[in-house]
């Protein structure tokens, strides 16, 4: 099946500093990349779609200039945590659909990020 | 009123029992509907697809009902193992022709001995 990774998975980082967390995928061309944060026992929010070669869409409430999205390639889409607080310390989830599909989407492992 | 919506739960049930989740969603030209199965602090796995017809995998059946906007999941003989956090993804249109993966938050099930 279709694989996603998604790197660091862990990443701890002090108030202030720049995270990029890296999505990729391994088997398959992405023309779509998601970006997604969940809270502690709440539901995955959609941040942002990125497509590749073009600007990302973000949703409503979240920041552009703070959570930088680059999708450079058909297989790597990268997330940045520009000046971290630690109300952005989060799990941040990528997933990535396939060229061929509309719908399917393969989630990566997600990255545990936590500001100090 | 929220594009996706789930009772959070949780369901708590014994081992063997049937237990059933629906998940409602407000826009009606939404397509392509899934299941996923969160374990805590793990990432979504995809559980099954969601059509019309009704769809059966083993204990579990997904079955749309586009007139009432819902779909469900039946999951018969219940394991421990099915103790998770089933979430509902619906396709909502956006612009120019796109779909986007809009989540519910999820329903918890515990199943115990």
């Amino acid at each position: 099946g279709a694989v996603v990774s998604q790197h660091p998975s862990r990443v701890i980082c002090k108030s202030g500093t720049s995270v990029k967390i890296e999505c990729r995928s391994l088997d398959f061309q992405a023309t779509t990349m998601f970006w997604y944060r969940q809270f502690p026992k709440q539901s995955l929010m959609l941040m942002a779609t990125s497509n590749e070669g073009s600007k990302a869409t973000y949703e409503q409430g979240v920041e552009k200039d703070k959570f930088l999205i680059n999708h450079a390639s058909l297989t790597l889409s990268t997330l940045t945590v520009t000046s971290a607080h630690p109300e952005d310390s989060s799990f941040y989830i990528c997933s990535a659909r396939d060229a061929a599909s509309l719908y399917e989407q393969y989630f990566g492992p997600g990255t545990r990020l936590t500001v100090t | 009123r929220k594009e996706v919506e789930q009772d959070p739960g949780p369901f708590n049930v014994p081992e063997g029992a049937t237990v059933a989740f629906n998940c409602t969603y407000s826009n009606s030209a939404s397509q392509s509907f899934f299941w996923y199965r969160q374990d805590c602090r793990k990432e979504p796995k995809l559980l099954m697809s969601v059509y019309s017809s009704g769809n059966e995998d083993g204990r579990f059946t997904a079955q749309l009902n586009r007139a009432s906007q819902y779909i469900s999941l039946l999951i018969r003989d219940s394991k421990l193992s099915d103790s998770a956090t089933y979430l509902c993804v619906v396709n909502i249109p956006a612009s120019g022709g796109s779909y986007i993966p809009t989540f519910g938050r999820g329903t918890s099930l515990i199943v115990h001995p």
